[in-house]
């Protein structure tokens, strides 16, 4: 049974790093690809990076400079760390699985995991 | 950056009623387009893929079709269950989402 799982601190100061941990269940990640998605309060759906079977990674270029994705496949874990937060990252953090493309639709996600940013 | 544009943002129809649901790419996406059902509190659940593919154990109500730049989501039957947000999102290039449409009962 695949299952994702998102955790990390509910609130972040602003000016400091967010670190997010999805532990998965039920696949490999050297077989898959994880994605993180956010989704402010309201809002819609923004994909932010992946990193995949292989280990290469990729960003949305409007996250690129503050975003890093890696893994450690021994605890089935993938890390999110993205610095210089600011109010506006405020969001539901998500991640999500994929196949290569083109068979990279997102089937499997976490349940997603608030987070604040505020003093 | 490819963007999407979902119409109508917000739609209310009645029980039964059959409901399309718009998604309009900025350039031809190859028909790497797939929707999403997302409920309140919950994470985004996959419906279709590659256009007009079924994920397993979605109702038969649900379709999708498009090409180049447009794609649809139909509801054969809307039934009370289906109010939720509903999301497109391109695959052809860096995944992005549309901003979703809304739908409500009547």
């Amino acid at each position: 049974q695949v299952q994702l799982k998102e955790s990390g601190p509910g609130l972040v100061q602003p000016s400091e790093t967010l670190s997010l941990t999805c532990t998965v269940s039920g696949f490999s990640l050297t077989s898959n690809s994880v994605h993180w998605v956010r989704q402010p309060p309201g809002k819609g759906l923004e994909w932010m990076g992946i990193i995949r079977s292989g280990g290469s990674t990729d960003y949305n270029s409007a996250l690129k400079s503050r975003l890093s994705i890696s893994r450690d496949t021994s605890k089935s874990q993938v890390f999110l760390k993205m610095n210089s937060l600011q109010a506006e990252d405020t969001a539901i953090y998500y991640c999500t699985r994929s196949g290569a493309w083109p068979r990279n639709w997102f089937a499997y996600w976490g349940q997603g995991t608030l987070v604040t940013v505020s003093s | 950056d490819i963007e999407m544009t979902q119409s109508p943002s917000f739609l209310s129809a009645s029980v039964g009623e059959r409901v399309t649901l718009s998604c309009k790419a900025s350039q031809n996406i190859n028909k790497y387009l797939d929707w999403y059902q997302q409920k309140l509190g919950k994470a985004p659940k996959l419906l279709i893929y590659n256009t007009n593919t079924l994920h397993t154990g979605i109702p038969s109500r649900f379709s999708g079709s498009g090409s180049g730049t447009d794609y649809a989501l139909t509801i054969g039957s809307l039934q009370p269950e289906d109010v939720a947000t509903y999301f497109c999102l391109q695959r052809d290039g860096w995944p992005t989402f549309g901003a979703g449409t809304k739908l409500e009962l009547k």
